[in-house]
């Protein structure tokens, strides 16, 4: 079957830097998405990866491993505006995205 | 950030009520989306309207019917739901051009269902 995996929350300090971890198993394999999501609000895209490497994007960089099945988003900086759920989603070989289950990152001064 | 928009934002109905959600995308893309989002699960893909064709995920019950008029506007008719059909249901839109699917998702704000 097809499955991501991602910590269900996580929590952080205001300044500080926090990685967080997503693994996906699919048919195939045409790139993955990161999104941020705030309470009661739409998903906002963020990222997308298809090669390995790091992608910087002002504070958030996220990196991909194909051969790992391993993604991660980076976000440094952090502020109280980055509390929010961040949701892993792997395109596979018939361009379905498979989404994870989202991580809710909690900011703390 | 009115890219997508859904109305209405809040939804308490009954069972054996009648409602639709509504969707509209302000961004000339050519394929929207349902998804229903439960917590801690992961977004669960409903329908597709793309490149004038629909692809439905074929668990989703006949108690969702959705209907695409035109490329800007999407419906999802609900009837006779059930409790566990509350959700946050969430619409999306894409500019899909042919054989690929990378393009990037713009999601409305969601609607909130409560079925009592």
């Amino acid at each position: 079957g097809q499955n991501i995996d991602q910590p269900t929350e996580m929590t952080a300090t205001e300044g500080a830097i926090v990685q967080i971890n997503c693994t996906y198993q699919t048919s195939g394999f045409n790139g993955l998405f990161w999104y941020q999501q705030h309470a009661g609000e739409a998903p906002t895209f963020l990222s997308y990866n298809v090669l390995d490497g790091l992608e910087e994007k002002g504070r958030f960089s996220s990196f991909l491993s194909r051969s790992k099945g391993y993604s991660y988003l980076l976000l440094k900086e952090l502020q109280m505006k980055d509390s929010a759920s961040y949701l892993c989603a792997a395109l596979d070989s018939n361009y379905q995205l498979i989404w994870g289950a989202g991580t809710k990152l909690i900011i703390k001064p | 950030e009115t890219g997508v928009t859904q109305t209405p934002r809040h939804l308490v109905m009954g069972m054996t009520n009648k409602k639709s959600l509504k969707c509209e995308q302000h961004l000339g893309h050519n394929a929207m989306y349902w998804y229903k989002q439960s917590a801690k699960k992961p977004l669960e893909l409903m329908f597709v309207y793309s490149l004038e064709e629909r692809v439905e995920n074929n668990s989703v019950p006949s108690r969702f019917s959705p209907e695409c008029p035109n490329s800007s506007h999407l419906f999802l008719h609900l009837h006779t739901l059930q409790p566990e059909d509350s959700a946050l249901y969430l619409c999306a839109s894409s500019q899909r051009t042919s054989g690929s699917g990378t393009d990037t998702q713009y999601f409305g704000p969601g609607t909130r269902l409560t079925v009592l």
